[in-house]
Parts: C-alpha cells; structure tokens; sequence
C-alpha cells in the first residue's frame, strides 16, 4: 500500500513564525503536490514537484515556498505565518504520468 | 475558470437505503474521473475512477457514472453503511491524461441514519 505521512497532525504556531510542513511518501513516486481545505473552497493546490528540485506554483503560492531535496520529501513552508494561512494541509504523490493522488492525513494548521 | 461542482451538499440516508452523490464538471476536455471519500480528520481515500471512453464502472458497492453529453458524474454507493459517513468530492483531470493537476470539487458530506 502507498504510504503518505506528515509530520504533524495538528499544528499551532503565532503570527510571524516561520512554519514546516514536512510530507514523506514511500512509494519511490516522482510527483509530490501540496494543498490547502478550507470549508466551502475544497482543495487547493499551492505548490507541486514532478521531481527532485523541481517545483512549480499551483494555483495558490502566495506565502508559501517548498523544498524538495530528496524524492520521498516534500516540505511546505509558510516564511512569517498569518492567521489567513490557517487551514488543514493536504501532501499528495502520485507516479509520474498517472492520475491517481494518494493523498497523506493532513496537518491542522492554526495560526494565532 | 472552469471548475467541478457538485448539485448537493449534504445527503442523508437511511442505512440500508442506497445513496446517490451528483457532479457536474464544465471542462469538456478531462478525460479522467476520480471519487474521493474523507472521514472526519482523515486524509482524502482514494474510492474509484473513471475514464472518459466508458460511462459506467463498478467497484465494491460503488458504481460511478459518466454522462459526458450534459457533462454530468454520479457516484452510487449500494447499501450504505454508517462507516459510508464522509465527505465525498469529485476530481477531473482538465488537461489530459497523466497532466499534473486535478481540479476538484467542493464536496458532499453523507450522512448514514442507524
């Protein structure tokens, strides 16, 4: 089974604080995407990677940088957090040219 | 921009009953369907999906339906269970096969009577 795990399942941190959101699959999958849930908006996509030290804007980039250093690692990073970044985070993977996302549990990120 | 919806937003049925969960899709272009389930605190599971050259698919208690003329998809879940309880969103592939972006709806949160 594919396996997508992130590091923390519920988050709090302040205003300003530079934030990790680190997402390790283990699947060997070539494409690693990032997103944010909000009630009513659904998923959005932030960043994504289609391989290691490859990176692109999704649809919502504002605020967010990523890193990804090795294959199985995604990192999202909020620079100076604001409350506006409070949201569940969502890390998925998927095999290069397939369709199916596996998505991880998500982090509950709050901002205060 | 194009999006997928959904026609409802919360569902409830009687266990046992079978339920019905409707999307609507505006890309003529996708080529590929996918239901997710979430439950309360999880991540999104991936149930089944769907290609555009068939209009039917069966799994395990779940059936999805594509009608690509009014560009309508449908997932039918047989003799819900309260484990069935979720939200459960649509996603297309509005660039071809294999392109790296789903577009994915809003969802529907089912809810299953005892």
């Amino acid at each position: 089974d594919v396996k997508v795990t992130q590091s923390s399942r519920y988050l709090v941190k302040r205003t300003g604080e530079k934030v990790f959101l680190e997402c390790v699959q283990d699947m060997d999958h070539e494409n690693m995407f990032w997103y944010r849930q909000d009630p009513g908006l659904g998923l959005r996509l932030i960043y994504f990677s289609y391989d290691v030290k490859m990176k692109e804007k999704g649809d919502i980039p504002e605020g967010y940088s990523v890193s990804r250093e090795k294959k199985e690692r995604f990192s999202l990073i909020l620079e100076s957090a604001s409350t506006n970044q409070t949201s569940m985070y969502l890390c998925a993977s998927r095999h290069q040219g397939a369709d199916e996302q596996y998505f991880g549990p998500g982090t509950r990120l709050t901002v205060t | 921009g194009e999006s997928v919806g959904l026609h409802l937003p919360t569902l409830s049925v009687q266990e046992g009953d079978n339920s019905i969960i409707n999307c609507a899709y505006s890309n003529s272009a996708s080529d590929y369907f996918i239901w997710y389930k979430q439950e309360s605190g999880k991540g999104p599971q991936f149930i089944i999906d769907i290609r555009s050259n068939m209009d039917k698919r069966q799994g395990q208690r779940v059936t999805v339906l594509l009608n690509k003329t009014v560009k309508h998809l449908s997932l039918q879940i047989a003799a819900t269970q309260p484990g069935d309880s979720a939200v459960y969103f649509c996603a297309e592939n509005p660039s071809g096969a294999g392109s790296y972006q789903l577009t994915f709806g809003k969802g529907t949160k089912l809810s299953v009577i005892p």
